[in-house]
């Protein structure tokens, strides 16, 4: 089975662009979340969707969204770009079962560069 | 609300030695999983060993090994025979039944195989 793919891989933006990633779930998996990657903070989780629907979301600001389409593929969305938004993004994919605790299997990252 | 602490921010270790990473946890949930991950230069996060806290066996991966000791809320992961392509990023990560896919990470361990 391929593994969880986001795209791009890098992106350099400037502060009060928007920018869009992309990620697709490994084939099967409904769930996807998304993580925030930096030196200071670490792992943080933004939000999970499952069957098109958010079901959980982490502490950020409104900036953040994101969206999962019938086929599972997930985008999330950053608006007005900050400098401190520049971070790896990190999606990963689970089968979604809401009592078992899935393993999440991560994709590479998107590293966004925020100028 | 959980936390999980990583008390080592780097280590290192002889080719071929033995490493024990340590970690623990604070939760008052009952059902919950533990997951060590490793995440080497590259960047791709990966899945080294996976705990479920109703098991009282002790995961193992090949040359990965965990010691969870419940009562103490502690999940160390010990490496055998350390290669060269051990050196990363080492990860502990907590996730319950219910938690709808988010994972809390700990702050990480950098290991360095020495060669």
């Amino acid at each position: 089975k391929a593994g969880v793919t986001q795209t791009p891989r890098y992106l350099i933006k400037t502060r009060g662009q928007q920018v869009t990633l992309s990620c697709s779930p490994i084939s099967g998996h409904r769930s996807v979340s998304w993580y925030q990657q930096t030196p200071g903070q670490g792992l943080q989780f933004l939000f999970e969707y499952f069957s098109e629907t958010q079901r959980n979301k982490g502490n950020f600001p409104g900036r953040f969204s994101g969206r999962q389409f019938s086929n599972s593929r997930s985008e999330m969305n950053v608006s007005t770009l900050e400098l401190g938004d520049s971070a790896l993004y990190l999606c990963a994919s689970s089968g979604g079962d809401r009592v078992v605790a899935d393993t999440q299997y991560f994709g590479p990252g998107t590293r966004l560069t925020v100028l | 609300a959980q936390t999980v602490t990583q008390s080592q921010p780097e280590m290192s270790v002889q080719e071929a030695e033995t490493v024990t990473l340590s970690c623990t946890y604070d939760t008052s949930e009952s059902n919950y999983y533990l997951f060590w991950y490793k995440q080497p230069p590259s960047r791709q996060m990966i899945l080294v060993i996976r705990q479920e806290a109703y098991k009282q066996q002790n995961a193992t991966e090949n040359r990965f090994s965990v010691n969870f000791q419940k009562a103490a809320k502690s999940f160390s992961l010990k490496i055998s025979d350390s290669q060269l392509g051990d050196t990363a990023m080492y990860f502990c990560a907590f996730s319950y039944g219910g938690s709808q896919g988010n994972l809390i990470f700990g702050k990480g361990t950098k290991l360095s195989v020495k060669p």
